[in-house]
């Protein structure tokens, strides 16, 4: 069976530089979610899309933007990178917004900002 | 604040042998509580997801239970191999009255299972 696919699954960045994270959801899925993992954290909720529309906003720093595509894919793009931002990002799909909706994890984009 | 305590840090088990990990939290209001498995630098797994009026649930030989009135889950694996050694995480999501709600994760259990 399908599942979420990120690209690229890792990246090596320098500081002020800027990066973009992408996430293609399980085909019909319309609902995406982005986290953060930093190095021996549980992850942290960023942003999450339903329908392509922001639907939910976390902990996600302004340096950070994220949308959602017509085709369900999403970007999480990110500026003025900074060491703390070294982490494994993933998305998540869901079909539905529903709380009860179950999240497939994709297997994360590995960002190491040097 | 919505917290979610997970109980061991770690755990190494002999294959075949069963084991139980805890979870506590002190998220309200509560929605419903998931288990999930990580592999190192995997995305995680879904086991599991109870809602407020379940207590038990399996997938495999993976049992969840959950007692809202402690706010208390625990995680019992049964018949342990190999491939179960990864984090276990639990995940508990904070009711709204609209919208989907973002996830409160606990820190995960390490397990180890052993030849």
């Amino acid at each position: 069976a399908a599942g979420v696919i990120q690209s690229p699954r890792h990246l090596i960045k320098e500081k002020r530089e800027t990066a973009t994270l992408k996430c293609y959801p399980i085909p019909r899925h319309d609902t995406v979610y982005w986290y953060q993992q930093g190095p021996g954290q549980d992850p942290q909720f960023l942003i999450s899309f339903y329908e392509k529309m922001q639907s939910d906003k976390g902990s996600i720093p302004d340096r950070f933007s994220a949308q959602q595509f017509s085709d369900y894919h999403s970007e999480l793009n990110m500026s003025s990178l900074e060491l703390g931002d070294s982490a494994l990002y993933f998305c998540a799909s869901s079909l539905g917004i529903s709380v009860l909706d179950t999240q497939y994890f994709g297997p994360g984009t590995r960002l190491t900002v040097l | 604040k919505n917290q979610v305590e997970q109980s061991p840090q770690s755990l190494i088990i002999l294959e075949g042998k069963n084991c139980t990990l805890q979870c506590n939290y002190t998220v309200s209001p509560f929605s419903n509580l998931r288990w999930y498995k990580q592999d190192t630098g995997r995305g995680p797994v879904s086991l599991t997801i109870m809602t407020f009026s379940e207590n038990t649930k399996s997938n495999g030989r993976y049992t969840a239970t959950l007692d809202a009135d402690t706010k208390q889950s625990s995680l019992h694996i049964t018949a342990s191999q190999l491939s179960d050694s990864a984090s276990y995480i639990c995940v508990v999501s904070v009711r709204r009255d609209s919208g989907n709600t973002p996830l409160v994760f606990g820190k995960g259990t390490r397990l180890s299972v052993i030849a």
